[in-house]
């Protein structure tokens, strides 16, 4: 119940196109989802977060789609760019207090 | 704003030997500072939460004698690796948490490469 399922593995986008990523969850005690990118060798930085009293937030080219009923959200990277190439992870924790449950990651790979 | 350090951003040490790694906030004092690890292609492990002034809380199947953390301040947590092994190579996170709210802020990260 506590686990944060991502998907895909591994993406491939041409330059210019839209990038998709999934995750769903269980614990309906989650009221706190971020996203974060990380490139090799760095550590993890915060891209986007939502709460779960919106559908929808987006931030430049970044935008998180958020089902409360489905217990799904998504990241939409528009405008995708080589400079996106990177591995991406959604999140979820509870309670202010609790700690972060990290999806599986996505590598994604923008091809010029 | 919420910029968080690690250092060293790597290091080398012999099997049998202790690395203490350093986590600092820089611009924000952070009330919990949290500790993973991560192998090559996989996501993030929680290894421990650590609140300022207290022991630190260790995931099922963390070794605390094994990782010892300290948070002396708000701005500052240690982690040493004791007794390192070659299996204990992997690459260490910090993240930092301003008290009451969720955002974590994670450091650079530290690569130990035990020999």
């Amino acid at each position: 119940q506590q686990q944060v399922k991502q998907s895909p593995q591994s993406l491939i986008v041409q330059k210019g196109g839209i990038s998709i990523i999934n995750c769903a969850y269980e614990n309906t005690a989650f009221d706190y989802f971020p996203w974060y990118q990380q490139f090799p060798g760095k550590g993890p930085a915060l891209l986007i977060a939502i709460r779960p009293d919106v559908s929808e937030k987006k931030e430049g080219r970044f935008t998180i789609s958020f089902n409360k009923s489905a217990k799904q959200f998504s990241l939409h990277i528009m405008d995708s760019q080589p400079g996106d190439s990177a591995t991406y992870f959604c999140a979820a924790s509870a309670n202010q207090g609790g700690k972060l449950i990290f999806g599986q990651g996505t590598e994604l790979s923008v091809k010029p | 704003g919420a910029v968080v350090s690690q250092h060293p951003s790597w290091v080398i040490c012999k099997s049998g030997t202790s690395v203490k790694i350093e986590c600092r906030s820089l611009d924000f004092q952070a009330t919990t500072m949290f500790w993973y690890r991560q192998f090559p292609k996989q996501s993030l492990m929680l290894m421990a939460t650590s609140n300022e002034g207290s022991k630190a809380t260790y995931e099922q199947g963390v070794e605390k004698d094994k990782f010892l953390i300290n948070h002396a301040s708000l701005t500052l947590s240690t982690l040493t690796v004791t007794s390192a092994h070659p299996e204990d190579s992997s690459f260490y996170i910090c993240s930092a948490r301003l008290g009451g709210l969720h955002t974590q802020y994670f450091g650079p990260g530290t690569r130990l490469t035990v020999l």
